[in-house]
């Protein structure tokens, strides 16, 4: 079956632009996370979603961060006025019951590159 | 911050066991214990998690210490494709720290 996919796969994006990163989870899957992940670390909770509520954006870093999941299903990530720092890859985990004990399963990601 | 401590990396030859740990002293008595590892260009996976028994799955085994203040991943018979990074982190946290890259050599 489909897993969680993420588009675009790359994305560049010149400083000051705004960017919007999608995510599809699995069917039927209740949660939805996301995370930002600097070269050579390991992945930061940005926010989670249970069906179409955000029910933690406490790891969003600025508010130029902004994520929606308005049908619980697709979410979107947007990033306004990026900046260099907010170079990353973003991955998107979803997971079937709505609590945060359930098993995660995450996208490919999407790199970001701010020039 | 993780609430989970790992080595920054482990090595092990191709066939072997290999023992990779965990601690997590502040747990509290509702986490689970999850492991995930990441593959090179890909997302993080799913390898297996607990609460207080040791579990076994087809991938590999969690033991948990006693007090649950940590626990140990074990990989009955490393292969080149084990070779990545993993990840130990508290389900009720979902913190991923730096993670242990495991190095398997042939």
């Amino acid at each position: 079956g489909a897993g969680v996919s993420q588009s675009p796969r790359y994305k560049v994006a010149k400083r000051g632009q705004d960017v919007a990163l999608r995510c599809d989870p699995i069917s039927g899957h209740v949660s939805l996370f996301w995370y930002q992940q600097a070269l050579g670390q390991g992945p930061e909770f940005l926010t989670y979603f249970q069906n179409e509520a955000q029910l933690d954006k406490s790891g969003l870093p600025s508010d130029r961060f902004f994520a929606e999941r308005p049908e619980g299903s697709v979410s979107t990530l947007k990033i306004q006025r990026t900046q260099q720092e907010d170079s990353a890859v973003y991955l998107c985990a979803s997971s079937l019951i709505g609590t945060r004990t359930d098993t995660q399963y995450f996208g490919p990601g999407t790199r970001l590159t701010v020039l | 911050d993780a609430k989970t401590t790992q080595p920054n990396s482990m090595e092990s030859n191709e066939e072997e066991p290999v023992h990779l740990p965990c601690n997590h002293s502040t747990i509290s008595g509702t986490d689970y214990i999850h492991w995930y590892r990441q593959l090179p260009s890909q997302g993080p996976e799913y390898v297996i998690h607990g609460l207080t028994s040791n579990v076994n799955n087809r991938m590999a085994s969690l033991a948990i210490a006693e007090d649950r203040k940590s626990s140990t991943l074990i990989l009955h018979r490393a292969t080149l494709r084990d070779a990545a990074v993993y990840y130990c982190i508290l389900s009720l946290d979902m913190r991923f720290g730096a993670g242990t890259r495991l190095t398997v050599k042939p």
